[in-house]
């Protein structure tokens, strides 16, 4: 398994405004994910985050919007633009080590006022 | 395209079996999970099985796999107040991939 702590694991934000989080894992990982779980909602996958190149996204979601950054094997980041009240959400990072399933971080909640 | 779905809400009293179900469209998920959501907390992978397998067993959870009818459930026996959480079916091609998640089914046990 693999050990994965966010940074922020909370935060309230104004509207208009930007937050950065971000992933660490305790090991090397092959994969990196952000996903996004809105209020009573299920899991949805945002983007791949690449490392040392540009994530690759899902559709409806676009880089300037979650750019998303991996310098590493271990670490990822997050950011959230142009915040509005749409984007209160819990954002989760998962990690994929060789030949074993994905693991999540215990996540990032938001609250855009 | 992926789908996964599973009821929203099962109530069971402590001491009981539960039994959540799910169904999924993909044939070609190699890899079907359930994982588990306490209140405020992160997921938490609580069982995986691969599609070649019928079955699994790992202490008081039982995951059984019907392939033909797409049809995954996960058995918690002698069900504990600790359980009461969002059980989420989901799947994937293949470990490395994007994992496609269900609803979530809340699970409250009845003491």
């Amino acid at each position: 398994s693999a050990v994965i702590s966010q940074k922020p694991s909370r935060d309230i934000c104004q509207r208009g405004t930007s937050l950065t989080i971000q992933c660490q894992v305790d090991s090397q990982v092959t994969m990196m994910f952000w996903y996004r779980q809105q209020p009573g909602q299920s899991l949805t996958l945002i983007a791949t985050a690449n490392q040392g190149s540009e994530a690759t996204y899902e559709s409806g979601f676009v880089i300037d919007k979650f750019p998303i950054s991996r310098p590493n094997l271990t670490f990822s980041t997050l950011t959230v633009s142009n915040m509005s009240p749409e984007d209160s959400s819990i954002y989760l990072c998962s990690v994929v080590k060789i030949q074993e399933t994905q693991y999540f971080g215990p996540g990032t909640r938001l609250l855009v006022l | 395209g992926e789908d996964v779905e599973q009821s929203l809400f099962l109530s069971v009293r402590e001491g009981d079996s539960s039994v959540i179900n799910c169904t999924y469209t993909d044939s070609s998920s190699t890899y079907l999970y359930w994982y588990k959501q306490e209140p405020g907390a992160g997921l938490q992978l609580l069982t995986y099985i691969f599609s070649n397998m019928d079955m699994k067993q790992d202490q008081r959870l039982t995951v059984l796999l019907n392939k033909k009818d797409k049809h995954l459930s996960l058995r918690i026996a002698d069900t504990q107040t600790g359980d009461s959480a969002i059980y989420f079916c989901a799947e994937s091609m293949r470990g490395y991939q994007k994992v496609t998640f269900g609803i979530g089914t809340k699970l409250q046990v009845i003491p």
